[in-house]
């Protein structure tokens, strides 16, 4: 059963640390996004990738925050230096975006279970 | 900017018929409106999704509406399991910025 893998689950670091957050999508997938929920703010979209290359991270911090891939198997999201308000629930998704005779076949978006990050 | 707008939240009866209602009075003809949602903290889970025509699956029933400026879910015989927040999306078809509202939050009472 394919499915969105994310490490680590959970992780609770002091302010200044730098974190990693990692996501191995599905394979054959060929756009990834990553999300961000808090309570107050919800799901927001924070930068996304089609064929390993970035499209749109507007939803960043650009001055902590930076997220890459390396390759088609991994996808990688940084933050440094970790603050408290960095706290949330960081959510990757993959999907399939085929082209057919320029018309664009979209499939679903299949999520992680989500890094929860505690930032003290 | 979701540019979808849902209820807050909404109650439904064990067993009776769901109906969570969308409303995307700007939606482009390009755009597809998809449905997820989300189960305590677990990541969203993909329901059903559509462009014009009505769809089924397994899961749930999307009604559109011909002017396609609104749709409504449709969970036919809703269990306790389907407590949620369910998200209305549009989706272009490259997937451009799939943007997520706060959602509806459907609570099923026994």
């Amino acid at each position: 059963d394919a499915r969105v893998t994310q490490t680590p689950r959970h992780k609770v670091t002091e302010m200044g640390q730098e974190v990693t957050m990692r996501c191995q999508p599905i394979l054959g997938h060929n756009t990834v996004f990553w999300y961000r929920q808090t309570m107050m703010q919800g799901l927001e979209l924070l930068a996304y990738f089609r064929n390993r290359a970035p499209l749109d991270d507007s939803g960043m911090p650009k001055d902590r925050f930076s997220a890459e891939m390396p390759d088609a198997t991994l996808a990688t999201l940084k933050i440094q230096p970790s603050e408290p308000r960095d706290s949330a629930v960081y959510f990757c998704a993959s999907g399939l975006v085929q082209e057919l005779a320029g018309v664009y076949d979209t499939g679903e978006l299949f999520f992680g279970e989500g890094s929860r990050l505690t930032v003290l | 900017d979701a540019k979808t707008t849902q209820p807050p939240s909404m109650d439904c009866a064990e067993g009776r018929a769901a109906n969570l209602p969308c409303n995307h009075s700007t939606i482009s003809g390009n755009e597809y409106v998809y449905w997820y949602r989300q189960i305590h903290s677990q990541g969203p889970q993909y329901i059903i999704h559509g462009l014009k025509n009505n769809e089924t699956n397994e899961m749930a029933s999307l009604i559109i509406t011909e002017d396609r400026k609104s749709s409504t879910l449709i969970l036919p015989h809703a269990t306790l399991r389907d407590t949620a927040v369910y998200y209305c999306t549009r989706m272009k078809t490259s997937y451009d910025k799939v943007i997520f509202g706060p959602g509806t939050s459907l609570s099923v009472i026994p």
